[in-house]
């Protein structure tokens, strides 16, 4: 079966250091993904995805930028943390259009 | 540019009562329409999914509706129990190409069963 995999769960960045987040999707090949972020209180905002390896969708401009260095891998990265970029980080795939979004467990970031 | 208007932050409903949510669009004409539900801390988990062509999709005590022409979805939970309470979130997908489909989501409506 299919998983997927984010981590950490938790994390406290000072502002203006940098940012590393990992997702990791097993049992299927090809997937779509997904980084969204949810504020506290808003919905789930879409922020990058990607078709394939090195393939990256940008859906709002920010201080932010992925990466998705093997086809079941996608990482999101900052080089210099806002108080902004506080918020829950989900990574999310899907195995094509028109078909349900599978969601990791979440990132907590808090910047300081 | 597309919105999506979850129409109440919160809903409160008594136990065995049927929770109604409503799914309102703008600026977009999706092809599919996605509900989910998150519960606190967590990641969103996919409930049902309607397309354009069908009026009405039904799984166990939960059935959705998708209006193309009041551009809204209503989403019931029937006989509702408090460990339906949770957030439920409203998503469209547009999809571009054959192979991707983009997700964007609504606020989501919290709901709360008490017994």
């Amino acid at each position: 079966s299919q998983t997927i995999h984010q981590w950490p769960a938790t994390l406290v960045q000072p502002v203006g250091s940098p940012l590393s987040l990992e997702c990791t999707v097993e049992g299927t090949s090809n997937p779509n993904l997904y980084w969204y972020r949810q504020a506290a209180g808003r919905g789930l905002q879409l922020l990058f995805y990607s078709v394939g390896i090195g393939q990256i969708s940008s859906e709002v401009p920010q201080n932010l930028s992925a990466s998705r260095p093997q086809d079941r891998q996608f990482i999101l990265s900052s080089k210099k943390l806002l108080l902004s970029d506080s918020g829950f980080y989900l990574c999310a795939w899907t195995s094509g259009a028109r078909t349900e979004a599978f969601f990791g467990q979440g990132t907590r970031l808090t910047v300081v | 540019s597309q919105k999506i208007e979850q129409n109440s932050e919160a809903l409160n409903i008594q136990e065995g009562k049927t929770a109604t949510l409503t799914c309102n669009y703008t600026n977009y004409s999706p092809a599919y329409l996605q509900w989910y539900r998150q519960d606190p801390g967590r990641g969103p988990v996919f409930l049902l999914l309607i397309r354009e062509n069908e009026k009405e999709k039904r799984k166990e005590r939960l059935k959705v509706t998708f209006d193309t022409t009041l551009k809204q979805s209503l989403f019931h939970i029937t006989a509702s129990q408090p460990a339906d309470s949770a957030t439920y979130l409203c998503a469209l997908d547009m999809v571009l190409g054959s192979t991707l489909g983009r997700l964007y989501f609504g606020r989501g409506t919290q709901l709360t069963v008490w017994p």
